[in-house]
């Protein structure tokens, strides 16, 4: 079986655009989290899409964005990029919603300018 | 103050080495969850937990829920257990909080 997806692996914008992460979940798992991970932050969760709804959302403001489509596929969007929000952006997959096993994605490491 | 609170933040072994990393948490939860980060990013989950005790291969997690606390073993340690491990929890006020330790970066040198 296929593992987490996530496209594009590596992106450089400058402060100010939007940007999109895609992640393609593990066939059949009908959970997508998302989690930004910074040197001085750590991991921090961003949100949980179970089922095309958001289930759970992290501290985060409002540019951060994110949906899930009927195929499980999903998407988060930041807007109005900042310096700060240079970080790996790494998404996971689940059967089911809450507890369960989450497998990982390599990331998309994204640099803002 | 953070949740999760992991503990060391380094730890340089020798191979053969039996090591502990320990994970104490604030807030009530419905599971924990262990996870392995080796350098480049890629994050695997080695066991998630509500009560007790798991085994896979030479690593054994448990928790005390009464004390919050948990531990992540590793037996006989390997340079390929090199790597970060970071302890998270499911849980908070709304129960589906995810809140994460700082982690413990382990270096087992041959």
């Amino acid at each position: 079986k296929a593992g987490v997806t996530q496209t594009p692996r590596y992106l450089i914008k400058t402060r100010g655009q939007q940007v999109t992460l895609s992640c393609s979940p593990i066939s059949g798992h009908r959970s997508v989290s998302w989690y930004q991970q910074t040197p001085g932050q750590g991991l921090q969760f961003l949100f949980e899409y179970f089922s095309e709804t958001q289930r759970n959302k992290g501290n985060f403001p409002g540019r951060f964005s994110g949906r899930q489509f009927s195929n499980s596929r999903s998407e988060m969007n930041v807007s109005t990029l900042e310096l700060g929000d240079s970080a790996l952006y790494l998404c996971a997959s689940s059967l089911e919603a809450g507890l369960d096993t989450q497998y990982f994605g390599p990331g998309t490491r994204l640099t803002v300018l | 103050k953070n949740e999760v609170e992991q503990s060391p933040q380094n730890l340089t072994a020798q191979e053969g080495e039996f090591i502990t990393i320990n994970c104490s948490y604030s807030v009530g939860i419905s599971a924990l969850h262990w996870l392995q980060q080796h350098p480049g990013g890629g994050i695997v989950s080695l066991f998630m937990l509500s009560s007790g005790k798991k085994k896979h291969g030479r690593l054994i997690a448990t928790i005390n829920i009464q004390e919050k606390h948990s531990s992540l073993h590793i037996t006989a340690s390997h340079p390929r257990d090199s790597a970060v491990y970071i302890c998270a929890v499911n849980g908070g006020s709304t129960g589906n909080q995810f809140y994460f330790g700082t982690g413990t970066s382990l270096t087992v040198i041959p």
